[in-house]
């Protein structure tokens, strides 16, 4: 069965890290587009980031320069490395299997001091 | 960016109705490679978004037959030929075919 786990959540003050998990199973990481897109209580979907099977990252203008995703082939996981959180990060932050087809049940970040 | 707007953003329908949910891109969706990448989720209250359909008309395994998508370019149109209870929730459209990546607003559906 193809199921993504994300974990890493929490409440964190404003301009600190955290760093979110995504594990896979039923398919392998490294084979396909990996995303990461998140939603503000009560907004909308946004996309973050994405990484290609060859490695290469893109990211949301919003989030260019704090947020770096990575994978780790071993374990089939895909991380979010978030630094200088902001108050605006504050969303459920889902993992998304870029072909847009599996989706995690989301973890809570909420950036508060 | 590509901007992708969705019409009504709210949408009450009565059980068994129809409904018709409207999604327009700043640009042609048209790839290099010939396809549309345009697909639309439903997003159920408290949880993760599903996708219906993909490729502009594509419906997803398991999405009942009464969805449908079609479109082209810029315009495109999510339709739910009867309305059932569990059909409730948000609706978005989205696109894959520039970066980054964008979705339309939503469209809350509701039972009048």
């Amino acid at each position: 069965e193809v199921q993504v786990v994300e974990s890493g959540g929490g409440l964190i003050q404003p301009g600190g890290s955290l760093r979110l998990s995504c594990a896979a199973s039923g398919f392998t990481v490294s084979s396909n587009y990996m995303s990461w897109v998140r939603q503000a209580p009560g907004k909308g979907l946004e996309w973050v980031s994405v990484i290609y099977t060859g490695g290469t990252t893109k990211y949301a203008d919003s989030v260019k320069g704090r947020f770096t995703i990575s994978r780790d082939n071993s374990k089939n996981t895909v991380y979010l490395q978030m630094n200088s959180l902001r108050a605006e990060d504050t969303a459920v932050y889902y993992c998304v299997r870029a072909a847009w087809d599996y989706w995690g049940q989301g973890t809570l970040v909420t950036v508060s001091s | 960016d590509v901007v992708m707007t969705q019409s009504p953003l709210s949408l009450p329908v009565t059980l068994g109705q129809p409904a018709s949910i409207s999604c327009r891109s700043s640009q042609s969706l048209v790839y290099s490679d010939g396809h549309t990448y345009l697909n639309w989720f439903h997003q159920r209250p408290g949880q993760s978004p599903r996708r219906l359909i993909h490729e502009v008309s594509n419906r997803d395994s398991g999405v009942p037959d009464t969805f449908s998508g079609s479109g082209s370019g810029t315009d495109f149109t999510l339709k739910i030929s009867r309305v059932e209870a569990e059909d409730v929730g948000v609706y978005y459209c989205m696109q894959a075919t520039h970066w980054p990546i964008t979705f339309g607003q939503g469209t809350r559906l509701e039972i009048k």
